[in-house]
């Protein structure tokens, strides 16, 4: 059984770019959700995605988006990056149903 | 609004001791609850779920959790500690949507094991 991997571990952006986060999801999960954690604090809901469909929404601006493929991978984007954009992001797989989250270990996003 | 409220953000104790690590969550018709621990730069992993049945919930690594409905609580024990349970332990609750369910978080607490 695969795990929900997450590239790249690190990354350091200047305000103003854009960068975008990659998740393979865990093998016979079809949902990802994408989470923020800054420093200190809980995860913080994004978005989720189901058969490539956004299902479902944190209060995160538009400049935050995203992408499922057909092999439930899944992408995050960030345009127009501000210094509070730095966090880990964490990206989880499951089941559609009530089932738990399975976690990547997460993308540490540093803006300067 | 859906809250999952976790009241210590540091909790200290020695190895050997008993440890509770308290959650308040907001009542909803159907509650279905977890905690996930996190350790140092990694992502975050299931202890244990309540999702129907049994209030007194097992988990891995000798974890359990009671669901307390008249209390909104689902506090998180472990009667003899280890240095290696040092991490972040989230209390989270699944609340269903359109679309299906979205897992909301607590702030987080922080178990620090003392030799």
């Amino acid at each position: 059984e695969t795990g929900v991997t997450q590239s790249p571990t690190h990354l350091i952006k200047t305000r103003g770019q854009q960068v975008t986060l990659r998740c393979s999801s865990q093998s016979g999960h079809n949902t990802v959700s994408w989470y923020q954690q800054a420093l200190g604090q809980g995860p913080q809901f994004i978005f989720q995605y189901y058969r490539e469909e956004e299902n479902g929404r944190g209060n995160f601006p538009p400049r935050f988006s995203g992408l499922q493929f057909p092999n439930y991978s899944s992408e995050l984007n960030v345009n127009a990056l501000e210094l509070d954009d730095s966090a880990l992001y964490l990206c989880a797989s499951s089941s559609r149903d009530n089932s738990p989250l399975h976690f990547g270990n997460g993308t540490r996003l540093t803006v300067t | 609004a859906q809250s999952v409220t976790q009241l210590d953000s540091q909790v200290p104790v020695f190895e050997e001791a008993p440890v509770e690590l308290r959650c308040n969550y907001s009542s909803s018709v159907s509650v279905y609850l977890f905690w996930y621990v996190q350790y140092p730069n990694q992502g975050l992993q299931l202890l244990l779920k309540y999702l129907s049945g049994s209030t007194l919930v097992k988990g891995i690594n000798g974890f359990e959790a009671e669901f307390n409905k008249s209390q909104t609580s689902f506090h998180l024990r472990k009667p003899s500690v280890h240095i290696s349970d040092t991490a972040e332990y989230f209390c989270a609750k699944n609340r269903r949507g359109t679309g299906g369910f979205k897992t909301i978080f607590g702030a987080g607490t922080r178990l620090f094991v003392k030799a």
